[in-house]
């Protein structure tokens, strides 16, 4: 088992340019999240979704930032035109899903973006 | 609102003493809290839950309600222990709000 794949794991742009993550969570966890983390910072929620429905975007900027869970499997996090401030580290997890009596979630690696 | 308080950024400790990690919440609700560890070059895990109230890798932390906190302690630190811990607040919603983190150094 691989675990939760996120792609790619590091990324550069200039500012104004478009970039995308890729997340593939684990097999049979219905809920995702998309995390954002600054350097110093712990994670912060951008997007949750059980299965294809993003149930919690309320953190999600959404002039800019854009997400995608078609097929309630692997998910898209898109930014569009990136800032300076973007730079940060892009974490996905999933979990078993809503109703479980534990909410342990599994990380990816993360992508780290540099805007430039 | 929620809010996860860890006021410590650093903390260094000498192999074979006790360590403590301190973790204050702020919630309306009933609280599920949680340490994550990050070792270096590995990615976020569960270290563990204060609902399964287990020792894991030594460490243990109680849920004190009244005084908000759920500090991570183990009394013989080890070199493997040296990372980043992130104390996690949960909420019914399957949501996580996470601290600023601790980075903590076992010193040989």
């Amino acid at each position: 088992e691989a675990g939760v794949v996120q792609s790619p794991r590091y990324k550069i742009i200039e500012k104004k340019q478009p970039v995308a993550f890729w997340c593939n969570p684990i097999s049979g966890h219905n809920t995702l999240y998309w995390y954002l983390q600054n350097l110093g910072q712990g994670p912060e929620l951008l997007i949750r979704y059980e299965n294809e429905e993003a149930v919690d975007d309320s953190q999600l900027p959404k002039d800019r930032f854009s997400a995608e869970r078609l097929k309630g499997v692997d998910s898209t996090l898109k930014i569009q035109p990136a800032e300076l401030g973007d730079s940060a580290v892009y974490l996905c997890a999933s979990s078993l899903g809503r109703g479980m009596a534990y909410n342990e979630q599994f990380f990816g690696p993360g992508t780290r973006l540099t805007v430039l | 609102a929620q809010r996860v308080t860890q006021p410590e950024k650093l903390l260094s400790v000498f192999k074979g003493a006790p360590v403590e990690l301190k973790c204050n919440y702020s919630y309306s609700g009933s609280p599920e809290l949680f340490w994550y560890v990050q070792y270096s070059r590995q990615r976020l895990q569960l270290l563990l839950r204060h609902i399964s109230r287990e020792s894991i890798k030594g460490f243990t932390a109680d849920l004190n309600k009244g005084e908000t906190s759920f500090h991570l302690k183990k009394p013989f630190a080890q070199e493997e222990d040296s990372a980043m811990y992130y104390c996690a607040l949960g909420t019914g919603a399957n949501n996580l709000f996470f601290g600023t983190g601790t980075r903590l150094t076992v010193i040989p």
